[in-house]
């Protein structure tokens, strides 16, 4: 049973591109959540999806991130014309839909911002 | 206001000695699960121990134990015997169940275990 799979692991755009965040949850798992961890920082909350709807975007900045779970295939986080302070690691975790588990981490994907 | 807080930025800790990582939280469910992640230096979050707000026994894993004391709102993470393998960044996480499920963070408490 893999894990919670992220890629790339590594994503270096310019400014104004466009950063594509894929994220495939553990088997059997309809929760998937995003975060972004800063440098010696915490990881904050970013969105909260189930699959094809969006529970929770509160964390999530209103101009240029956005986030989906299709019924099929990974979770993607997208963030448009990224600037210098987009760097930063994101993680996706996901849990099942039922019990009170822990969520389980992916291995982050570091995207920096040239 | 803060729902987890981990006080301590940083700890250094000498080898084999037991080390506690606090962390107080804030909620006012009833029905909530709080966890501690690892985070080593090589980047990914390390699930470690879960404690729900309904179980009665604090949770063991191996050599971390969770210091739950529900009328103080803490969840200190003990680790028993520590290693140089356990320097990293420890979290205090906490999920509202029933809420809207998501998990927050703390800040995180840096630990150093010295040889």
């Amino acid at each position: 049973n893999a894990g919670v799979m992220q890629n790339p692991r590594h994503l270096v755009r310019r400014r104004g591109q466009e950063a594509r965040l894929r994220c495939s949850p553990m088997k059997g798992h309809s929760h998937v959540y995003w975060y972004r961890q800063l440098p010696e920082e915490g990881l904050k909350f970013m969105v909260y999806l189930q699959k094809e709807n969006i529970i929770d975007e509160s964390g999530m900045p209103k101009e240029r991130f956005s986030a989906e779970f299709p019924k099929e295939g990974p979770s993607i986080l997208r963030i448009q014309q990224v600037v210098r302070g987009d760097s930063a690691a994101y993680f996706c975790a996901s849990s099942p839909e039922t019990g009170n588990t822990e969520a389980f981490f992916g291995q982050g994907t570091r995207l920096t911002v040239v | 206001a803060q729902k987890i807080t981990q006080t301590q930025p940083g700890m250094f800790v000498q080898e084999k000695e037991a080390v506690t990582l606090d962390c107080t939280y804030d909620t006012s469910d009833q029905s909530y699960g709080l966890f501690w992640y690892k985070q080593p230096s090589s980047g990914e979050m390390i699930f470690l121990i879960y404690q729900g707000s309904y179980d009665e026994q604090n949770a063991t894993e191996g050599r971390y134990s969770l210091n739950f004391q529900k009328a103080r709102k803490s969840a200190n993470l003990v680790i028993s015997a520590s290693q140089l393998g356990d320097s990293a960044m420890y979290f205090c996480a906490m999920r509202e169940w029933g809420r809207d499920d998501k998990i927050i963070f703390g800040k995180g408490t840096r630990l150093h275990i010295l040889p």
